[in-house]
């Protein structure tokens, strides 16, 4: 079965500081994977996608980047915070496009507060 | 513009029937997909409707009107561990998910 990590669950950095967020699937090849950011009593915001290695769609510009070093590697980045930056960042995955239905499947998240 | 409705908040009683409503105007459609997200933790896939009709899933059932642009969870035999945030979302042309910004359901004893 597939399953989806996410670390850390929790951070605290200050304003100004890099961040580095890392998300691993297990048992599947070749994944869609997916960057979402939730504020506080909030909706789901769609950050950044991939449908393969190298290949980051940005869908909001801000401070913030995605790589994909790996097939079922995706990392979000930031060279400086903002206290906007603060929130509930999750990943997803979901199967390629044409393989069936395009059913997201979310981590368990990593809670960032900005200071 | 794209665009999901749902209500920000319902209150229901433990053992009731509780229906959330979802209305959406999308760039195409590809199905409409319902998620639970207990406070505090990710989102986990409640159910995917594509067709008109009524999908159900044990006390859970998802109803799809794609002519209408609408769509309802219905949940039954309501307990508290359903209280939650019910999250709606529509796949459109670009195979993009297009999120509502959730309901909160609360269950009282």
């Amino acid at each position: 079965s597939q399953t989806i990590h996410q670390w850390p669950a929790t951070l605290v950095q200050p304003v100004g500081s890099p961040l580095s967020l890392e998300c691993t699937v297990e048992g599947t090849s070749n994944p869609n994977l997916y960057w979402y950011r939730q504020a506080a009593g909030r909706g789901l915001q769609l950050l950044f996608y991939s449908v393969g290695i190298g290949q980051i769609s940005s869908e909001v510009p801000q401070n913030l980047s995605a790589s994909r070093p790996q097939d079922r590697q995706f990392i979000l980045s930031s060279k400086k915070l903002l206290l906007s930056d603060s929130g509930f960042y999750l990943c997803a995955w979901s199967p390629t496009i044409g393989t069936g239905p395009d059913t997201q499947y979310f981590g368990p998240g990593t809670r960032l507060t900005v200071l | 513009g794209q665009n999901i409705d749902q209500p920000t908040e319902m209150t229901a009683t433990e053992g009731a029937i509780v229906q959330i409503n979802c209305t959406y105007q999308t760039s195409g459609f590809n199905g409409l997909f319902w998620y639970q997200q207990h406070a505090g933790e990710a989102p986990t896939f409640l159910s995917y409707n594509v067709l008109d009709g009524l999908e159900e899933k044990g006390r859970f059932s998802s109803f799809l009107s794609r002519s209408k642009g609408y769509s309802y969870l219905l949940l039954k035999e309501l307990q508290m561990k359903d209280s939650a945030s019910y999250l709606c979302a529509v796949m459109d042309s670009n195979y993009q998910l297009i999120w509502g910004a959730g309901t909160k359901l609360i269950i009282k004893p």
